[in-house]
Formats: C-alpha cells, structure tokens, sequence
C-alpha cells in the first residue's frame, strides 16, 4: 500500500461546478501537505501548501487538512477550463525534505 | 524570471542505448531533485543531493541509473543500457532548503525529458 493514496481520476465537471480532490495518507508523521497543479506537458507547480491541521483559501482554492483523519482536500470553487489539468497531492514530516506524492487527478472541466 | 532547464525535452532511443539528461537548476538553490513519471506509478523520487552531494538514492536503480552535479548549475542523469520500461518523463526540480522559504521548501519543477526507449 501507497503511503499517499489519491485517486487518479479522470473527473470531468462542468464549468462553475464546485469541484473536490483529495488524498488519503498513512504516515502520521507528515506535517507539511501541499497541492500541486500540472498541466498538460508541463512540471508540477506549487498551488497550496498547509502546515499541520486547519484550512487554507486562496481565491477559488481552498485546501483542508484532517490529520485525525489522515485526510486532505482540495476545493475549487466557480471552476473554469483553464482548471483543467492534474492536481497531485504531496506531503514530507518536519525536517524532511523529501516529498511523497499522490498519483494525481486528472480533472476537466467543460464549458 | 528564474526556471529550472531541461534537456532534451524529448528523446526516442533504442533499447541499450545510453541517455542522458541534463538539468540546470534556479540559480542560488542548493537541492536538486530528479523524478520519473509515469502512468502507472505517478511521480516517483530517484534521488536528490544537497549543496551538490548525493542526499539519496535510494529510489534509482542503481545498476544502470546514475546522477552527478558536476557544478552548481549542471545536474544530470544518466541511464545506461536503456530499457523500454525506462520509458517515462523525467523531472528535474531545485529548492532552497534552510533559506526563506524554509518552512515549506517548495521545489521547482522543470518542464520535463519525455523518453521514449523502443
């Protein structure tokens, strides 16, 4: 079993649409957690990074973090086309710099 | 505007061919990571190295793979013989660690080697 499990998807909703990603994970000792959008033929760049339990919103983005759960999500409100792309869960423990990463979900969205 | 390089962008070898891939990292950083995506497994970590010494890896194959820095701002990969089930997209990616951005130590990725070993 996966240290990060995140289902790869795809998921196709129409524009607008609320959309939510997630991953699971099964070491407690992870404290940083981080999403990553990757576009078509491009590398993964940084979206949202959370330290530790809580929510973080930035725009339409907004990333929650349940570490009794060892659950994380992603929300993307009023989602546009230009959202559409692999959004990869990642996560490393304090001091590491290692990152582990989910599968990635290939979302689409349709106008 | 300060990117991570890659190169090739995109090769097709034969099987037992040698390959290398090269990577220039974002001038200042000191962590340089490659990575191997693929369908299947997602991106993987092969190994990482620190102020240019090999961190670890543990995730490369040692008997054909291999990575140097031969200076800060050459990083590479080698893979020799090829195999077809080498075929993936490799990542280069470089962080700052303990600079200002320590706390979460983002990496930056650079846009990828697409190989293709037939």
């Amino acid at each position: 079993q996966k240290e990060v499990e995140q289902d790869p998807g795809p998921l196709s909703v129409p524009e607008g649409a609320i959309v939510s990603l997630n991953c699971t994970y099964s070491n407690s000792a992870f404290q940083y957690f981080m999403w990553y959008r990757q576009y078509s033929r491009k590398g993964p760049e940084l979206l949202m990074y959370t330290y530790s339990s809580g929510n973080k919103e930035d725009g339409r983005f907004t990333a929650q973090v349940d570490k009794s759960s060892k659950y994380i999500s992603l929300f993307i409100r009023d989602s546009q086309p230009s959202d559409s792309a692999t959004y990869l869960c990642a996560m490393r423990g304090q001091g590491a710099q290692k990152l582990v990463f989910g599968q990635g979900t290939r979302l689409t969205i349709n106008p | 505007d300060a990117r991570v390089t890659q190169t090739p962008r995109d090769k097709v070898t034969e099987m037992g061919q040698e390959v290398t891939m090269r990577c220039q990292p974002i001038l200042g950083h000191n962590t340089v990571f490659w990575y191997r995506q693929t369908m299947m497994q997602g991106l993987e970590l092969l190994a990482y190295f620190r102020n240019r010494a090999p961190l670890d890896d543990s995730g490369m194959p040692k008997d054909r793979f291999s990575a140097e820095m031969p200076d800060a701002t050459l990083a590479t990969l080698k893979i020799q013989p090829s195999e077809p089930r080498d075929s993936a997209v490799y990542f280069c990616a470089s962080g700052s660690w303990g600079g200002r951005l320590a706390s979460y130590n983002e990496q930056f990725f650079g846009p990828g080697t697409r190989l293709t070993v037939l």
